[in-house]
């Protein structure tokens, strides 16, 4: 079975760091695309970053220079790691696999979630 | 950067009645959309891609249309199930990610 499982949230000062983990079964993280994304208390979704071919990787201009995907081949593990956070990082963040369809990416395997409180 | 814009914010129905959600794109996306279903609590889920390809496991009464900039997403008969926030979603610059606002269906 096709399975995400992110760890490592929790609260944070504003000005910290956290490194989010998701670790996955059934699949080969080195070798699919990756993204994660966020929601904030009550609000959409949020597309945070990417890690895909040749380990290259995109963010989200909210979260550039201060946040970095990365990928464990020998752990099967996708990583977030979260520097200089501030109160707007707070939020549900979630790890996804995405699958090439004929035309493009989309995510369809999704983990739960893992949230991350940015307060004093 | 291509911005997704979900209507209505809020769809009140009632149980076996039709829904028609929509997303506009601010310049053509071709197909490359996708729609994804959330439920309180819950990770979104898969629902429609390529603008009108079902997931695996999602059921007939879900389809989606469209092409360019406008995009429906229909649920022919609502279930019980089916009340949600419903989002769609569509690459902005290569490779990063955009999703609409999302749609709430909720129970007239």
């Amino acid at each position: 079975e096709v399975q995400l499982v992110e760890t490592g949230g929790g609260l944070i000062q504003p000005g910290g760091s956290l490194r989010l983990s998701c670790a996955a079964s059934g699949f080969t993280v080195s070798s699919s695309y990756m993204s994660w994304v966020r929601q904030a208390p009550g609000k959409g979704l949020e597309w945070v970053s990417i890690i895909y071919a040749g380990d290259s990787t995109s963010y989200a201009d909210s979260v550039k220079g201060r946040f970095t995907i990365s990928r464990d081949s020998s752990k099967n593990t996708l990583y977030l790691q979260m520097n200089s956070l501030r109160a707007e990082d707070t939020a549900v963040y979630y790890c996804a696999k995405e699958t090439k369809s004929q035309y493009y990416y989309y995510m369809d395997v999704w983990g739960k979630g893992t949230t991350v409180t940015v307060s004093s | 950067e291509i911005v997704l814009t979900q209507s209505p914010a809020t769809l009140s129905l009632s149980p076996g009645e039709r829904a028609t959600l929509s997303c506009r794109a601010s310049q053509s996306v071709s197909t490359y959309l996708a729609w994804y279903q959330q439920k309180p609590g819950q990770a979104p889920r898969l629902l429609i891609y390529d603008a009108s390809t079902r997931a695996t496991g999602i059921p007939a009464r879900f389809s989606g249309s469209g092409s360019g900039t406008d995009f429906t997403l229909t649920i022919s008969s609502l279930e019980p199930e089916d009340f949600a926030i419903y989002y769609c979603q569509q690459r902005s610059n290569w490779p990063s990610r955009t999703f609409g606002q999302g749609t709430k269906v909720e129970i007239k």
